[in-house]
This record gives structure tokens, sequence and C-alpha cells, in this order.
């Protein structure tokens, strides 16, 4: 089966706390992603990468950087959260440029 | 570039009548189009997607949509609701070419009442 696993469900922070949210596939899969969901915004593509170590911008990578220092595993930081990043975070991945998109079950932050 | 309207933040229905949820895109290329459900505290679940053929498309959970080109259109339908199709659709748009995006419609919540 496979499988998208992000490290924390629910996380709680302060404002210039900085923030990790990591996310693993167990695919091998070339791609992968992170969206942000909001009520009423739908999701919305933060960044995503092609490749180990290749990163590109999304519609909104304002505050956020992402890792992928290894195939399987890519990384969302925040490197000092505010309390408009407060969200549900969700990361995907995909086997090449056709694939289907699966995702893991979000990571909802909380910044106060 | 593409994108994805639903119409209708919410809809409601009843146990066992009929499930019509509405998606229209726009691409200026032939699209593949795709629709999600996300069941309450989980990720993404893809239901089912068009990519070229057969334009009406079976999907998972007896949900199937007709990809419409006239209309641009991808309504997501079920003849018969149950309690458990209760959650949150999206609508997706991308490409049929190269490395694309998917771009996603701000979903439609669908209740279910007995």
């Amino acid at each position: 089966d496979v499988k998208v696993t992000q490290s924390s469900r629910y996380l709680v922070k302060r404002t210039g706390e900085k923030v990790f949210l990591e996310c693993v596939q167990d695919m091998d899969h070339e791609n992968m992603f992170w969206y942000r969901q909001d009520p009423g915004l739908g999701l919305r593509l933060i960044y995503f990468s092609y490749d180990v170590k290749m990163k590109e911008k999304g519609d909104i990578p304002e505050g956020y950087s992402v890792s992928r220092e290894k195939k399987e595993r890519f990384s969302l930081i925040l490197e000092s959260a505010s309390t408009n990043q407060t969200s549900m975070y969700l990361c995907a991945s995909r086997q090449g440029a056709q694939g289907e998109l699966f995702f893991g079950e979000g990571s909802r932050l909380t910044v106060l | 570039a593409q994108s994805v309207t639903q119409l209708g933040s919410h809809v409601s229905v009843s146990e066992g009548a009929l499930v019509l949820l509405r998606c229209n895109y726009s691409s200026s290329v032939p699209p593949y189009l795709f629709w999600y459900v996300q069941y309450p505290n989980q990720g993404l679940q893809l239901l089912l997607k068009y990519t070229t053929g057969a334009t009406l498309v079976k999907g998972i959970n007896g949900f199937e949509a007709e990809f419409k080109k006239s209309e641009t259109s991808f309504h997501l339908t079920k003849p018969s609701a149950h309690m458990s199709d209760a959650a949150e659709y999206f609508c997706a748009v991308r490409p049929n070419t190269g490395f694309q995006k998917l771009v996603f419609g701000t979903g439609t919540r669908l209740l279910v009442s007995p």
C-alpha cells in the first residue's frame, strides 16, 4: 500500500518560532509537493520538488522554504511562524509528471 | 493557465437522493481532470480522473463524472447518497502534457441527512 506520512498531525507554535513539517513517502516517487488548505480557498501550492535537491516555488511560497536531501523526504520550513500561517498543510507525492497524486493525512498548524 | 470553479461551497442531500457536485474548468490546452474526496481529519483521496478516451468516467464508491468539452464541465454524480459520502470534494485540473501542477477548486462540502 502506498504511504505518505506526515510526522505531526497537530502542532501549536508561537509567533516567531521556526517550524519544521516533515513528509516521508515510501513509493520512490520523484515528485513531492506541499499544499496549504484553508476554508473557502481550497488547496494552494506552496513548493514542489521534482528531484532530490531540486525545488520550485508554487503559488504562495512567501514565508516558507523547503528541503529535499533524500528522495523520500520533503520538509517544509517556516523560518519565523506568523499567525496567518495557521492552516492545514498537506504533503503529496507522485511518480513522474503524469502520475497520480498521493496525499498524506495533513498537519494542522496553529500559530499563537 | 488553468482554473477550476466549483459551484456551491455546501450541498445538502437526503440519504438515497441523487448527488450532483458541479465543476467547471478553464484550460488553454486539453486537460486532465480529477475529483478528490477528503473525509474529516484525513488527506485527499482520488475518486476518479479523466485523461483521454471515454468521457464518462467511473470512480470508487459509486461515483462517476462526465467530461463535457463543449460545456467545459466535469460534474460529479452518484445516483443514491449514503451517509458515508459526507465529506469535502475537490475538483482539479492540469494540462495533459509536460510537468504540470494540479490546480484545485475551492471544494464542496457534501452533507447527507437521514
